[in-house]
């Protein structure tokens, strides 16, 4: 089945430092991607996503670009802010279906300091 | 709109005693998922729901987790006879699985969870 692998963390920033969070997938077919980010004490919110090769997804500043050829999706912001402090999870549809149940990286664990 | 919803948000129980746990989907998502995460297992899938039905129970870890899903929309997760290692925070999310081109695709929307503690 598909499966992710996601850059191992925690990861400690100054603020307005630029991030980058990698994630490498392993997949049959085209599925889409994403990025989900969980704050403290929250649940999960989705925070951007990719639905074909060369695909741009962004929010909050946050950006990841669905590469086929390096099967990458790396998750990048130019200047972070304390409020972006929260775990990462990098995700793909299992099981070689293009829509479905969500196989997760271990998650990345940011912490941006003022 | 409403996002998912999940009750109760913190369930502590006893070892052996059974829990009930509830999921209110996004209205008009057909597709609902159940997820666990745990500090040692990460974000783990346990079941998922088309409609009333189903179709993926690969992830239930064992006789003791059972979920129905009933009108299509509110769905209870039942673990009986909970063990230590049941604690964990249940996560459920739901979708509209759409078609882009000719490929299916959805994207989940999560609830805030249950913590569940068995002492």
């Amino acid at each position: 089945g598909n499966s992710v692998t996601q850059m191992e963390g925690p990861v400690t920033l100054s603020e307005e430092a630029f991030l980058t969070i990698n994630c490498t997938y392993t997949a049959t077919g085209y599925p889409s991607l994403f990025w989900y980010v969980q704050y403290p004490g929250e649940g999960l919110q989705l925070l951007l996503k990719a639905t074909k090769a060369d695909d741009k997804g962004s929010n909050k500043g946050f950006e990841a670009t669905y590469r086929k050829e390096t099967t990458s999706f790396h998750l990048e912001k130019g200047s972070v802010q304390v409020s972006d402090s929260a775990v990462y999870f990098c995700a793909l549809p299992s099981g070689g279906t293009s829509y479905g149940k969500l196989t997760f990286g271990q998650g990345t664990i940011l912490t941006v300091h003022p | 709109g409403a996002g998912v919803s999940q009750s109760p948000s913190n369930k502590v129980t006893e070892k052996g005693k059974d829990v009930e746990l509830r999921c209110d989907p996004i209205s008009g998502h057909t597709a609902l998922y159940w997820y666990r995460q745990s500090l040692g297992q990460g974000l783990e899938f346990l079941i998922y729901f088309q409609g009333n039905s189903a179709p993926d129970k690969s992830g239930l870890p064992s006789d003791r987790f059972s979920a129905e899903r009933t009108g299509g929309s509110v769905s209870t997760l039942t673990i009986q006879r909970t063990q230590q290692e049941d604690s964990a925070v249940y996560l459920c999310a739901s979708s509209l699985i759409r078609t882009l081109g000719s490929i299916p695709t959805d994207t989940q929307y999560f609830g805030p969870g249950t913590r569940l503690t068995v002492l």
